[in-house]
C-alpha cells in the first residue's frame, strides 16, 4: 500500500513564525507535490519536484519555499507565516515514467494550518 | 471563465439512486483525473483516463474528447459515497494540471 504521510493534521502558528510542513512517501516515487485547498478555489499547486534537489514553482509559490534533500521527503516552508496562508495543505506523490501527471497521484491526509 | 467546470456543485440523493457528476473543460488535454475527497480531507484518486470508459466497482468514468466532457457515474449509491468529487485535467500544451472546484455529494440513508 502506498503511503504518503504528513507531519501534522492540525497546526496553529502565529504571524511571522517560520513553519515547516513535512511530507514523506514510501513508494520510491520521483514526483512530489504541495497543494493548498481553500473553499471556493479548489486545489492549487504551490511547488512540485520531479527528483531529489529539483524543484519547480507551481501556480502560487509566493511566500513559500520547498526542500527535497531525499527522494522520500518533500518539505514545504512558510518563511514568515501570514494569516492569508491559513489553509488546508496537501502533499501528493506519483511515479514518473514519462510525465508529471501520467500516473495516479497519491495524497497525504492533509495539514490544516491556522495562522493567527 | 474557468477552464474546468463541474456540475452540479452540490447534489443530495437517496441511497440506491444512480448518480452522475459532470466535468466540462475548454482546453486540449492529455489526461483527465477523477478524485474523491472524504470529510476530514483525505483525497483518493479514482480514475485517470484519456479516452473511452473505465469501471471500478460501482464507479464508472467516461470521457468524450471531441465534446471536451467527462462524467462520473455511481450506481446503487450508498451513504459512504458521500464526499466531494473533483475533476482535474492535464493541459497538453504545458503539462499543467487544472482542478475543478468539486461536486459535493450527499447520499441520504
Amino acid at each position: 500500500d502506498v503511503k504518503v504521510t504528513q507531519s501534522s493534521r492540525y497546526l496553529v502558528k502565529r504571524t511571522g513564525e517560520k513553519v515547516f510542513l513535512e511530507c514523506v512517501q514510501d513508494m520510491d516515487h520521483e514526483n512530489m507535490f504541495w497543494y493548498r485547498q481553500d473553499p471556493g478555489l479548489g486545489l492549487r499547486l504551490i511547488y512540485f519536484s520531479y527528483d531529489v534537489k529539483m524543484k519547480e514553482k507551481g501556480d502560487i509559490p509566493e511566500g513559500y519555499s520547498v526542500s527535497r534533500e531525499k527522494k522520500e521527503r518533500f518539505s514545504l516552508i512558510l518563511e514568515s507565516a501570514s494569516t492569508n496562508q491559513t489553509s488546508m495543505y496537501l502533499c501528493a506523490s506519483s511515479f514518473h515514467p514519462t510525465g508529471l501527471y501520467d500516473n495516479e497521484q497519491f495524497f497525504g491526509p492533509g495539514t490544516r494550518l491556522t495562522v493567527l | 471563465k474557468n477552464e474546468v467546470e463541474q456540475s452540479p456543485q452540490n447534489l443530495t440523493a437517496q441511497e440506491g439512486e444512480f448518480i452522475t457528476i459532470n466535468c466540462s473543460y475548454s482546453v486540449g488535454i492529455s489526461a483527465l483525473h477523477w478524485l474523491q475527497q472524504h470529510p476530514g480531507g483525505g483525497i483518493v484518486s479514482l480514475f485517470m483516463l484519456s479516452s473511452g470508459k473505465k469501471k471500478h466497482g460501482r464507479l464508472i468514468a467516461t470521457i468524450n474528447i471531441q465534446e471536451k466532457h467527462s462524467s462520473l457515474h455511481i450506481t446503487a449509491s450508498h451513504p459512504r459515497d458521500s464526499a466531494v468529487y473533483i475533476c482535474a485535467v492535464v493541459r497538453n500544451r504545458d503539462d499543467k494540471i487544472i482542478f475543478g472546484k468539486g461536486t459535493r455529494l450527499h447520499i441520504l440513508p
